[in-house]
């Protein structure tokens, strides 16, 4: 069973278009991070939220912890051919003083110009 | 300043065989985590060291091993390879005390098992 579930797991949308990225878990973690992943490198971190209800924006990307701090979810408005990558949102835990992270399987998001 | 760095970025190996992978944190960074990324999922966590010893382990078998150096740097490595284990090995390092969310990652080593 996976701990985090993101929807959708493909995503294919024109240039200029919004969209929403959704993260989802049946457990709590005391924060959660989306990272943005190319082919052939590894996962950069582009926000972590830690407050239920916090909101992050970071430029067209708006990033949303559910009060309950059980899901997340990514916005990102007028998306561009730069934006195409797989989206990966991860949890420190499970459990109190755990030193992993617990990826989803990610979005892959295709912007097509 | 150098982020994290992993060597080799690839590596073809036959099942049964031995493989070590290698990881130097980023500069200041004291903590090695290792996860396993298969095709079309998310990374796995194998294990974390710190201060030269394996803090936390995911779930992953015996065959999976590390160390980390007095500076900070770090092995994985591998037993009995099986083709299971063809993956996408990602290294993240993190200061001791700061969080995961400062975690960097490195580029990976895609690993191909034959």
């Amino acid at each position: 069973t996976q701990l985090l579930e993101q929807s959708p797991q493909f995503l294919s949308i024109q240039e200029g278009e919004n969209l929403t990225v959704y993260c989802n878990s049946s457990s709590v973690f005391s924060s959660l991070q989306w990272y943005r992943q190319e082919p052939g490198e590894g996962p950069v971190l582009l926000v972590t939220v830690v407050t239920g209800g916090e909101v992050k924006k970071l430029k067209r990307l708006t990033f949303q912890f559910g009060d309950a701090r059980k899901d997340s979810s990514l916005h990102i408005t007028a998306a561009q051919p730069g934006d195409t990558g797989l989206y990966l949102c991860a949890g420190v835990g499970p459990g109190a003083g755990s030193y992993q992270l617990t990826f989803g399987k990610g979005t892959k998001l295709s912007v097509i110009p | 300043d150098a982020g994290v760095t992993q060597s080799p970025t690839h590596l073809i190996k036959t099942r049964g065989q031995q493989v070590t992978l290698r990881c130097s944190p980023k500069s200041g960074h004291d903590t090695v985590s290792w996860y396993q990324q298969a095709l079309g999922q998310g990374p796995q966590f194998i294990f974390q060291y710190y201060e030269e010893e394996e803090r936390q382990r995911g779930n992953f078998p015996d065959r999976f091993s590390g160390h980390q150096f007095p500076n900070y740097s770090s092995e994985l490595n591998v037993n009995a390879l099986l083709l299971g284990d063809s993956a996408l090995y990602l290294c993240a390092s993190s200061l001791a005390g700061t969080g995961l969310g400062k975690a960097f990652f490195g580029q990976g080593t895609r690993l191909t098992v034959v």
